[in-house]
């Protein structure tokens, strides 16, 4: 059974800062892997998706990577603002008819001014 | 593109009362269509899929149901509802690689 895990939990830095974001899953039989955002009390944006065969994402100031073999990824926020303030779902998809992603529990990301 | 509406935003029943939340999708046909909860200090759940007209699968045993009596509609039901049925509601459209997500419903069970 997939199992997808986020490190850490909750993030605070200062504005400007640049950071990285944590995302593991147990098996690498992959579909895709999606970065998405969710502002409080609302619902999820995405963010980036790589495709299995891919190894990087990138838009704007967010760049995503995938390590399919050792079951990893990674966000990486250059120059952190505020407005970034958010929580970070990584979720996978298997193969299928169905689509179904499976999310990690998040981080929860605070930029000071 | 697609949008995707769920009401009610906000919901606040008492225990052993019954539910109904809606999903309605714009600007595709024939969408997987899913149904998730969050629940506080928990990960996103996933709770029913559906990818067609009448067509439910279940991924976890509940005291919830789903039907789809459109092609764009999602429905989610109790018939008597639990504590621990409070939490966040999102409805999503499937469309090739990836999720589009509604705005969700906040659900309190009292």
């Amino acid at each position: 059974k997939q199992e997808v895990t986020q490190i850490p939990a909750a993030l605070s830095v200062p504005e400007g800062e640049n950071l990285v974001l944590n995302c593991s899953f147990t098996d690498s039989a992959i579909y895709n892997l999606q970065w998405f955002r969710q502002d409080p009390g609302k619902g999820l944006t995405s963010l980036l998706l790589i495709q299995s065969s891919q190894r990087e994402q990138t838009s704007g100031r967010l760049n995503a990577s995938l390590d399919k073999s050792s079951g990893r990824s990674t966000l990486y926020i250059a120059a952190s603002q505020p407005g970034d303030s958010a929580t970070y779902l990584c979720a996978v998809m298997g193969g299928g008819s169905q689509g179904n992603l499976i999310f990690g529990k998040g981080t929860k990301l605070s930029v000071k001014p | 593109s697609q949008t995707i509406h769920q009401w009610p935003a906000t919901l606040v029943q008492p225990v052993g009362s019954p539910l109904s939340l809606e999903c309605t999708v714009e600007g595709t046909s024939n969408p997987n269509l899913y149904w998730y909860r969050q629940a506080a200090g928990r990960g996103l759940q996933l709770l029913f899929y559906s990818v067609g007209i009448g067509q439910i699968s279940s991924e976890v045993p509940q005291n919830l149901s789903a039907s789809r009596p459109q092609d764009r509609q999602f429905i989610l039901s109790s018939k008597k509802l639990l504590l621990s049925d409070s939490g966040f509601y999102l409805c999503a459209c499937g469309l090739t690689d990836t999720q589009y997500f509604g705005p969700g419903t906040r659900l309190t069970v009292l």
